[in-house]
């Protein structure tokens, strides 16, 4: 499976866009991304996830880049319940575990 | 009603005791898993069963043994217990191995002492 990249934390101002990017260079044809998040103390929660086109649904966008080398997360007004640790996972999908990252840590503040 | 239920939700433990801790889920999924949180906050997958059928057993030692009982349970026990068992304990469950969707349970901690 492709290896992801993300930044350690990143901040964001309560009521703005959070954008949290991955970088999955490696990623091969059949491999989807995936976005889960862990706020303090729950279990993971699934986000989204996407092929090669941009992805909505009521949390969140995701943005993948036409070469899918890359995709953002996209957060269009985070709120302080937002805050968490954020996992970009590339897995396919006829696998059979999903296999977390360090993630970002990303700090939503009034 | 909660989907994916795990107890108990805190455990502490001496060395040496046999532990376990129990999953259920209402989802009608076919696969559960169940992960390991460590201190440094990374998860890592453990054991994955489809259809009652061991699909996945990581590098973990023989003293964690998996049982599922039925589709709609996965248990893990724990013998001999050791400081470095120490970790939040996540189960899921998934339909199929489809990974779109995998729900958590609330994690058990468990603290040997």
């Amino acid at each position: 499976d492709a290896k992801t990249t993300q930044p350690t934390s990143m901040d964001c101002a309560e009521g703005r866009a959070a954008n949290l990017p991955c970088n999955h260079s490696t990623i091969s044809g059949n491999e989807y991304v995936y976005w889960y998040r862990q706020i303090h103390s729950q279990g993971p929660q699934y986000i989204i996830h996407g092929l090669k086109n941009n992805e909505t649904n009521e949390m969140a966008s995701l943005i993948i880049t036409e070469d899918r080398k890359s995709s953002t997360l996209i957060l269009p007004h985070a709120t302080l319940r937002d805050t968490a640790v954020y996992y970009c996972i590339v897995r396919n999908q006829a696998g059979t575990a999903l296999i977390f990252g360090k993630g970002t840590t990303l700090s939503v503040s009034s | 009603d909660t989907a994916v239920s795990q107890t108990p939700k805190y455990l502490v433990t001496q060395m040496g005791n046999d532990k376990s801790i129990k999953c259920e889920q209402n989802l009608g999924h076919d696969t559960m898993y169940w992960y390991k949180q460590d201190s440094k906050k990374f998860l890592k997958i453990m054991f994955s069963y489809n259809n009652k059928e061991l699909i996945i057993n990581e590098t973990v030692p023989n003293r964690f043994s998996p049982k599922s009982p039925d589709k709609a349970h996965l248990n893990l026990h724990i013998n001999s217990l050791e400081l470095g068992d120490s970790a939040v304990y996540f189960c899921a469950s998934s339909q199929g191995r489809r990974l779109a969707e995998a729900f958590f349970g609330q994690g058990t901690r468990l603290t040997v002492v």
